[in-house]
C-alpha cells in the first residue's frame, strides 16, 4: 500500500525567506504525486502535480517541486515566501484504482510566516 | 466554470442522529470522492463513486454510505452519529477515466456531533 510522510508538522519562516517542505513517499509503481494547500476552514487547492517527464515541476503561486526517485522524495520549494502563503500543505501520492487515481495524503505541514 | 459545491457548509447534529451531505461536482466530471479530515487522523479516504457506482472504498464502518445520481451529484450519509464523527468532510471530483488527472476539492462540510 502507498504511504506519504511529511516529517515536519510545523515550519516557521520569515517573510521573504526561502521555503522547502519535505515529502517522502512509498509506492511500488510509478508514483503520481501532488501538493495541495489548505487555508483555514477551506478545501484543498492543487499547487502542482507530477505524472511523468521533467522531474522539476512548476506550480501556481510561485511554487515548484522536484521528484527524486532515488530518494523517494517530492519536496516543495518556494524562493521567497509571502505572508499569504501561511496555510497547511499536503503531499499526496495517487494510486490507480479502477480508473481513478485515489490520493493518499500525508499528515500535512503547517506553515507559519513571520513578518 | 463552477467548482465543486458542497452543502451545507456547517452542521450540528446530536449523537445517534443521521446526516446527509451533498456534493455537486465540476461539470463533466464523473468521479466523486469523499474524505474525512480530523486533527487526529488527517485526511482519510471514504469512498469514490463513478457513474452511479461505488468504485473504491476506504476503511470506514458501514454507518458511512453514499450514492451518486445520474447527473454525477453525490450524497454521503452517516447513520447513528458518534462524537468521533465530528470532522470536516471533503468532496473531490475528477474526470475519473484512466487519464491521470487531479482531484478538485470543495470547501467541505464541517460536521459537529454533540
Amino acid at each position: 500500500a502507498q504511504s506519504v510522510t511529511q516529517p515536519d508538522i510545523h515550519i516557521t519562516v520569515s517573510e521573504g525567506a526561502s521555503l522547502e517542505l519535505r515529502c517522502n513517499y512509498s509506492y511500488g509503481a510509478t508514483p503520481y504525486l501532488f501538493w495541495y494547500v489548505q487555508s483555514p476552514g477551506q478545501g484543498l487547492q492543487l499547487l502542482l502535480k507530477y505524472f511523468s517527464g521533467d522531474t522539476l515541476v512548476q506550480g501556481i503561486k510561485g511554487f515548484e517541486a522536484e521528484f527524486k526517485r532515488s530518494q523517494s522524495s517530492f519536496n516543495l520549494r518556494k524562493p521567497s515566501v509571502h505572508w499569504s502563503d501561511a496555510a497547511e500543505y499536503f503531499c499526496a501520492v495517487g494510486a490507480l484504482a479502477g480508473g481513478s487515481y485515489i490520493p493518499t495524503f500525508g499528515r500535512g505541514t503547517s506553515l507559519i510566516v513571520h513578518p | 466554470k463552477a467548482g465543486v459545491t458542497q452543502t451545507p457548509r456547517y452542521l450540528i447534529k446530536t449523537r445517534g442522529q443521521q446526516v446527509t451531505l451533498s456534493c455537486s461536482p465540476i461539470s463533466g466530471h464523473r468521479s466523486v470522492s469523499w474524505y474525512q479530515q480530523t486533527p487526529g487522523q488527517g485526511l482519510q479516504f471514504l469512498f469514490e463513486y463513478f457513474s452511479e457506482t461505488q468504485r473504491n472504498k476506504g476503511n470506514f464502518p458501514g454507518r458511512f454510505s453514499g450514492r451518486q445520481f445520474s447527473n454525477s451529484r453525490s450524497e454521503m450519509n452517516v447513520s447513528t452519529l458518534e462524537l468521533g464523527d465530528s470532522a470536516l468532510y471533503l468532496c473531490a471530483s475528477s474526470k475519473g477515466d484512466r487519464d491521470v488527472t487531479e482531484a478538485f476539492f470543495g470547501q467541505g462540510t464541517r460536521l459537529t456531533v454533540v
